[in-house]
């Protein structure tokens, strides 16, 4: 089946620092979701992108749909200890189809 | 601002024994998810429904479980019976439109 990779797999920054973070598949999605979960409670939605090279921001949060369309990013700036928690990404390739998430990136934020 | 809701939070009972899962979506959402979590995993699909009907359950483990929403709005997900291995995160999700869902907080089932 789909499979999404997530790089890195887990980062350790300094609180200010700003963070990149991607992910990757081998189909085409037409569809990218990024969520974030804290410890013992669901996922929340951050951004949603619905077309190729489309750039979306979200406070400190900004979401590149990859011209590709196999690839999106995700990236925060001066990052803030809230930030700390697991973020996913989750491709959907045809519209009403099922969403196939990526393993998650573990973000720790150091103060 | 509206939000799914799911109980019990966390449940934990012996293997062979059933339990339920139940999830309220966001009034209006017409589809439902059932997603499973592994520790250290993303969610993964477990059944969808449109309105009263399965959309997809290819990844149900039908002997075991079974997923209702009879009157299209609220979900019932049961296990019958618990397997050691069924200890996850049991999430419910929502969408009006079919490219976003939004997640309730999860039923962390136990088995032992």
């Amino acid at each position: 089946g789909q499979q999404l990779n997530q790089s890195p797999q887990s980062m350790f920054i300094q609180e200010g620092e700003d963070v990149s973070m991607n992910c990757t598949s081998s189909s085409i999605f037409n569809t990218w979701l990024w969520y974030k979960q804290d410890p013992g409670e669901g996922p929340v939605l951050l951004i949603a992108l619905y077309k190729a090279g489309e750039l979306t921001s979200n406070g400190r949060l900004t979401a590149q749909f990859g011209i590709t369309r196999k690839d999106s990013f995700l990236n925060i700036s001066a990052s803030i200890p809230s930030d700390v928690g697991i973020y996913f990404c989750a491709g959907q390739n045809n519209y009403g189809q099922n969403f196939v998430f990526g393993p998650g990136t573990r973000l720790s934020v150091l103060p | 601002e509206a939000e799914v809701a799911q109980s019990p939070r966390y449940k934990i009972t012996e293997k062979s024994q059933a339990v339920a899962f139940w999830c309220d979506p966001i009034s209006g959402h017409a589809t439902l998810y059932w997603y499973r979590q592994i520790l250290g995993q993303g969610p993964e699909l477990l059944v969808q429904f449109q309105d009263e009907s399965v959309v997809d359950d290819s990844q149900l483990p039908k002997d075991r479980f079974s997923a209702e929403r009879l009157k299209g709005v609220d979900s019932t997900l049961k296990i019958q019976p618990a397997e050691l291995g069924d200890s996850a995160m049991y999430l419910c999700a929502s969408s009006r439109l079919v490219h976003e869902q939004f997640f309730g907080p999860g039923t962390r089932l136990t088995v032992l």
